[in-house]
């Protein structure tokens, strides 16, 4: 089973250029996120949505955009990227809204912004 | 908004020994969850446990079992036996009822020593 899928995996950037991040679940699931993860400061939620069409600011959404146009697939862009942006990238999904939903994450993608 | 806390950033335990974890958090909901997910060197997350909090009975899951003091708002991870594949980075997150997004803390890497 694939689960969540996320590509590429590593990617290195100069400042200013743009770039997308795809993410792919084969779980039927509604609800898709995007987390960054900086050392010492756990994953902080960028973007999520609750279903097609649908997307919604997370936590830190300045610097970024998403889309869901397909049930299964979650887009994050950098338009401009920033030496901030240096992060590793998760997506995650789970099926339903309740509570008691665990999150499926993808393997993660390493970016540099130099 | 839900803040979580791991107030160890790194931790060693000796193999076969116990070790526990914690977590605090904070909320002014009642009905909600609380998750251990495990990041091992491969960066995949994957679920530990989970704890619901309408539950006075703490979860178990083979080796890993969780002190869950709601008044006190405190989710502790709990290894028992401890095995070298135990090494990796844990968080604790809270999910509530809010488009069931996760809170994540700052994560805790946990070595386990041979």
């Amino acid at each position: 089973n694939a689960g969540v899928t996320q590509t590429p995996k590593f990617r290195v950037l100069k400042t200013g250029q743009s770039m997308t991040l795809l993410c792919a679940q084969d779980m039927n699931h509604e609800y898709m996120y995007w987390y960054r993860q900086d050392p010492g400061m756990g994953l902080r939620l960028i973007h999520y949505s609750v279903g097609e069409g649908t997307t919604a600011k997370g936590e830190v959404p300045d610097g970024y955009n998403v889309s869901r146009l397909k049930k299964q697939n979650f887009l994050l862009g950098l338009e401009s990227a920033a030496p901030s942006q240096t992060s590793v990238y998760f997506c995650a999904s789970s099926y339903r809204q309740s509570s008691n939903e665990k999150l499926f994450f993808g393997s993660g993608t390493q970016l540099s912004v130099l | 908004a839900q803040t979580v806390t791991q107030s160890q950033p790194e931790m060693s335990v000796q193999e076969a020994e116990t070790v526990t974890l914690s977590c605090t958090y904070d909320t002014s909901e009642s009905n909600y969850y609380l998750f251990w997910y495990k990041q091992p060197p491969s960066r995949q997350m994957i679920l530990v446990i989970r704890q619901e909090a309408y539950k006075q009975q703490n979860a178990t899951e083979n080796r890993f079992s969780v002190n869950f003091q709601k008044a006190a708002k405190s989710f502790s991870l709990k290894i028992s036996d401890s095995q070298l594949g135990d090494t990796a980075m844990y968080f604790c997150a809270f999910k509530g009822t809010n488009a069931g997004k996760s809170t994540f803390g700052d994560g805790t890497t946990l070595t386990v020593k041979p």
